[in-house]
């Protein structure tokens, strides 16, 4: 059974530019998180999809958008993007949308932003 | 709002000394509460967990108790090995039924480094 996968791995924009992450949910399941996690802090909630619509959102503005396919893989979408985006983009996937269920975490993209 | 309180790192030991990360949260309500271990370049694994008051979690030699009158949840192992250096986090949801659907949210971590 193949994990969750995210790409890229690490990513360099400057400030004011546009970015697309990717993940590839675990087989199966249905629910694909979103967290973004600042160096030296915890992963914080962004958004959560769930049979392709968003299910919940965290504190992150709307240039933070997302999308999840029929295959239930995901995207995360930044605009606009500041200084303090850079982060570890996590995702996680699980079987359930209400938390009763494991979340399994991707390895993350690295985002920098210059 | 939800929260989480980790104690400050980080955290360096000898192999198979005994360990101690504090772990308090600020929740209205009952939450279910965690342990995730980040191995370098890896995602979050899910370490234990427990759902009610008085539950004990419990994996690989590591434990935490929930305790609702003191709103905690320390992680501990009796004797570390060099393997278990890592960054934790304790982290909290809510329960099936909820509006939380299922997010969770993390303290900030901890990082463990064990010597030999």
């Amino acid at each position: 059974e193949t994990g969750v996968t995210q790409s890229p791995t690490h990513l360099i924009k400057t400030r004011g530019q546009q970015v697309t992450l990717r993940c590839s949910s675990q087989s199966g399941h249905n629910t694909v998180s979103w967290y973004q996690q600042a160096l030296g802090q915890g992963p914080q909630f962004i958004f959560q999809y769930y049979r392709e619509e968003e299910n919940g959102r965290g504190n992150f503005p709307p240039r933070f958008s997302g999308l999840q396919f029929p295959n239930y893989s995901s995207e995360l979408n930044v605009n606009a993007l500041e200084l303090d985006d850079s982060a570890l983009y996590l995702c996680a996937s699980s079987l359930d949308s209400r938390g009763r269920r494991e979340q399994f975490f991707g390895p993350g993209t690295r985002l920098t932003v210059l | 709002g939800d929260s989480v309180t980790q104690m400050e790192g980080p955290v360096t030991l000898s192999e198979e000394a005994f360990l101690t990360i504090n772990c308090t949260y600020t929740a209205t309500g009952y939450p279910s509460l965690f342990w995730y271990v980040q191995y370098p370049g890896e995602g979050l694994q899910l370490l234990l967990k427990a759902t009610k008051a008085d539950d004990k979690g419990s994996n690989k030699g590591f434990e935490a108790t929930y305790r609702k009158e003191t709103t905690s949840f320390h992680l501990e192992k009796g004797s570390v090995q060099v393997s278990d250096s890592a960054v934790y986090f304790c982290a909290l949801s809510f329960q099936p039924g909820g509006t939380s659907y299922g997010k969770l949210t993390f303290g900030q971590g901890t990082i463990l480094t064990v010597h030999p």
